[in-house]
């Protein structure tokens, strides 16, 4: 079993519509966990990270954590065409920053 | 300059030439670290300083040499790199502390990257 699993897509929805992203890791001692947006050709870039179990809102961005069932999600609502990127979960196992681990990132599609 | 940046953004090399990748970070962090990225493939980790300490990946290739002269730069000397070397090369940083134990965070900060292009 992979460390952290993510459905590699494409995800397509409609301008407007919410974008569901869902991620997975094996690790039960994980502690905080870290969504990141990837445009084609650049570097990832901080969405947002959450650390305890329920949601985190900001802004059109919410991230849900379910410890017990090992997953995380990122919720974007009103999409945009400008959300069309791959997005990569990332989970911290440990204390520090080595013990980072990165999805192989889900691709999300907005269709105007 | 702010956040983490990369230079060259572009690299072409052959494979007996050496060259280095160069980092710096002005955010005041104490961690850097080197990814890799490759096509189709997930972000693999490559070295890291934190707190001072080296943290090494024991599958990366000795081609590969890591240098931490301070906590705002970061080098990584290639020679003798092999084509599947070609790939996208990130420099990341963060803030690490036992202190934040629990409370989240510990997030990285990306530079823009380095494109290699080893013929």
């Amino acid at each position: 079993q992979k460390e952290v699993e993510q459905n590699s897509g494409p995800l397509s929805v409609p301008e407007g519509a919410i974008a569901s992203l869902n991620c997975t890791y094996s690790d039960r001692g994980s502690q905080s966990f870290f969504w990141y947006r990837q445009y084609s050709g650049k570097s990832p870039e901080l969405i947002m990270f959450i650390y305890s179990n329920g949601d985190k809102e900001d802004g059109r961005f919410t991230a849900q954590l379910n410890k017990a069932s090992q997953y995380v999600s990122l919720l974007i609502r009103d999409s945009q065409p400008s959300d069309s990127a791959t997005y990569l979960c990332a989970v911290n196992r440990g204390n520090y920053g080595q013990n980072f681990v990165f999805g192989p990132g889900t691709r999300l599609s907005v269709l105007p | 300059e702010t956040g983490v940046t990369q230079t060259p953004r572009h690299l072409v090399m052959g494979m007996t030439n050496k060259k280095s990748l160069k980092c710096e970070q002005h955010l005041g962090h104490n961690a850097m670290y080197w990814y890799k990225q490759s096509a189709k493939k997930p972000l693999e980790l490559m070295f890291v300083y934190s707190l001072e300490e080296r943290v090494e990946n024991n599958s990366v290739p000795s081609r590969f040499s890591p240098e931490c002269p301070n906590s705002s730069h970061l080098f990584l000397h290639l020679h003798t790199l092999q084509p599947e070397d070609s790939a996208l090369y990130l420099c990341a940083s963060s803030q690490d502390s036992s202190l934040r134990w629990g409370k989240g965070g510990n997030e990285q900060f990306f530079g823009p990257g380095t494109r290699l292009t080893v013929l």
